[in-house]
């Protein structure tokens, strides 16, 4: 079961370089989730996604971009990295229970730096 | 005002002692409402579902208040193992989706 998981764990890249996250979950969760948490700082939400093919902004969607082809998958872009874009960026997802939305499980993020 | 409101803390408690934390939201539609832990920039983990009824696990009880709009976690009986944040969440209807929302916070040291 090998439920959210987000590769690579650890990226250093360079300013102006674009750059691929990848997340992938095994429920076939309807929702998934990018969030970004900056050193001292809380989660805020870059995009997400409500089903295939189905995206939208969150709190902080500026120099990102996401598509969602597959249930399963969620890779979010940065188009061309900026020094204010090194954080630890976190998947998620979550499903139905009901009417209401479950709760999110969480991949084990991602450390970014942009040098 | 904020969404969801939490006290950023730091709560500094001794190992023992009850902790209690608050996180109100501002809109009535309002629907689900959980407790997650996180510590030191590791994923977040569910901790709790908050239920209208209340719900009770081992040494923590969240409870939910809907006239006031908060949630509220309860911790009893601290351990050192307790310290990290807690972040409560709100899902709220929009738009035909459900609008996902972190407080940004509290953070919980359990001094021995």
């Amino acid at each position: 079961d090998a439920g959210i998981t987000q590769s690579p764990r650890y990226k250093i890249t360079e300013t102006g370089r674009q750059v691929t996250l990848m997340c992938h979950q095994t429920w076939s969760h309807s929702y998934m989730f990018w969030y970004r948490q900056d050193l001292g700082h809380g989660l805020r939400l870059i995009y997400y996604s409500a089903a295939a093919d189905i995206t939208d902004k969150g709190e902080v969607p500026d120099g990102y971009v996401v598509s969602r082809s597959k249930t399963e998958n969620f890779p979010l872009t940065l188009e061309s990295a900026t020094r204010s874009q090194t954080s630890v960026y976190f998947c998620a997802s979550s499903d139905w229970q009901g009417a209401f939305l479950d709760t999110q499980y969480f991949g084990p993020g991602t450390r970014l730096t942009v040098l | 005002r904020k969404e969801v409101e939490q006290d950023p803390g730091p709560f500094n408690v001794p190992e023992g002692a009850t902790v209690a934390f608050n996180c109100t939201y501002s809109n009535s539609a309002s629907q689900s409402f959980f407790w997650y832990r996180q510590d030191c920039r590791k994923e977040p983990k569910l901790l709790m579902s908050v239920y209208s009824s209340g719900n009770e696990d081992g040494r923590f009880t969240a409870q939910l208040n809907r006239a006031s709009q908060y949630i509220s976690l309860l911790i009893r009986d601290s351990k050192l193992s307790d310290s990290a944040t807690y972040l409560c969440v709100v899902n709220t209807p929009s738009g035909g989706y459900q609008k996902v929302t972190f407080g940004t916070g509290t953070k919980l040291q359990v001094i021995p």
